[in-house]
Formats: C-alpha cells, structure tokens, sequence
C-alpha cells in the first residue's frame, strides 16, 4: 500500500511569501493520479491541483503544482489571506490522502 | 453545476448504525464514482469506500469491510453510507465526493454530516 507523507506539518508564512508543500509517496506514483485539496475550518476539501500540476476550475494561478515519481510540490506563489487552510495530497488509485500541512498566517 | 447535498447531523449509541445520505442535483449523477471520505475531530481525510450508480458495486477500503455498506438509489439521484456497530472512534464528521475520472480526483464534495457516537 502506498503512503503519502507530508511535509512540513504546518507551515508559517505571511502574506505576500512562497510557500512549498511537499507530498512523498513510497513508492511511484503516475504524476495523472496525484492530486492536491484545500480545507479551510468547517469546510468540505475543495480540489486544487489534479494530474500533479492541472488546475481546477475557478484556482487562481498563484497555485501551481509539480512533481514525479515519487515527489510531488504544490506551490503558492504569493499567500493571500484566504490561502492559510490545510492542505492534503492524494493518490488517485488508491484513493488515499497524506496526513496533511497546516499553512497559517505567521 | 452538480451539487452533493448530504443528510444532517446525527448522535448514536454504541454498537448501533448510521446511514448517511447524499443527494445530487443539477447533472448526470449514475455514470460517476460517488466516494465516502471521512474525518475525525482534529485530525485527516480518511477514505471508505465508493460506489458508481450505473453499475451499482461498491468497493471499500479494508480497514471498514464488513461494517461499511454503500448503496445508492439511482431514482432519486441519492447515494447512502451506513456503518454499523458503532463505536467512539467513528465520531467524524462524513463527507461525500464525485469521482471525475477524467481528473482523476475528487472534484464535488457534499457539504458533510458530523456523526457523533456516544452513551
């Protein structure tokens, strides 16, 4: 079975910074199986990035993702307030998700 | 645009079952994957199980096998979860989701139905 790990566990940034979270898996995964979701307090997840590095419909284009193999990244390029959420990578196969980063607002 | 509008909280007993509900409206409902993911106070999303309409089987994720069922009702556009004897650690909260295969995620998501089990 594969395991997602995620890193770090909770990030702190201020607005206006970048922020990379990572996404390991322990073994490879295809790159059009790996996606990323955002979860903001008593909220249901909301989906993100799919195929690694496809936007969903309606993400602004400071999220970006990438990755192969076995690492995969999702960037933000420049926080906005409403960015500080935790975040989940998920391997479509197995429909499993890593244990998630928590972004907050330093 | 399709939405997942699932049934609304519910407290249980110890060893006793719950069935959630998911009811999907605006778009075509039987030929996606309809997921069950669920999360505990504090803590990740944990997937149970799925099933797709059209073709009416469900898999399941071992850990649940034998205490998950997933059903759905293709004439109302309603997909259901129950899990049976309950115990204190299925205290989550349980979200449905929609499966785009072409994605290859989970692209819809219910709105979640917090199940509390407690004596």
């Amino acid at each position: 079975e594969i395991v997602l790990t995620q890193s770090p566990g909770t990030l702190s940034l201020s607005p206006g910074e970048r922020a990379t979270l990572s996404c390991r898996a322990s073994q490879s995964v295809s790159s059009s199986y790996l996606a990323w979701y955002q979860q903001k307090p008593g909220q249901a997840p909301r989906l993100l990035i799919y195929g690694a590095s496809s936007r969903a419909t309606g993400i602004p284009d400071r999220f970006s993702g990438s990755g192969s193999g076995t690492d995969f990244t999702l960037t933000i390029s420049r926080l906005e307030p409403e960015d500080f959420a935790v975040y989940y990578c998920q391997q479509y196969g197995s429909s499993l998700f890593g244990q998630g980063t928590r972004l907050e607002n330093k | 645009q399709v939405q997942l509008v699932q049934s609304g909280a519910a407290v249980k007993r110890p060893g006793s079952s719950v069935k959630v509900s998911c009811k999907a409206s605006g778009g075509t409902f039987s030929s996606y994957f309809i997921n069950w993911v669920r999360q505990a106070p504090g803590q990740g999303l944990e997937w149970m199980g799925g099933i797709i309409p059209s073709f009416g089987i469900a898999n399941y994720a071992q850990k649940f096998q034998g205490r998950v069922t997933i059903t759905t009702d293709e004439s109302t556009s309603t997909a259901y979860m129950e899990l049976s004897s309950l115990r204190s650690e299925d205290t989550a909260v349980y979200y449905c989701a929609r499966e785009d295969g072409h994605k290859a995620a989970f692209d819809i998501w219910g709105q979640g139905t917090m199940v509390t089990v407690s004596s």
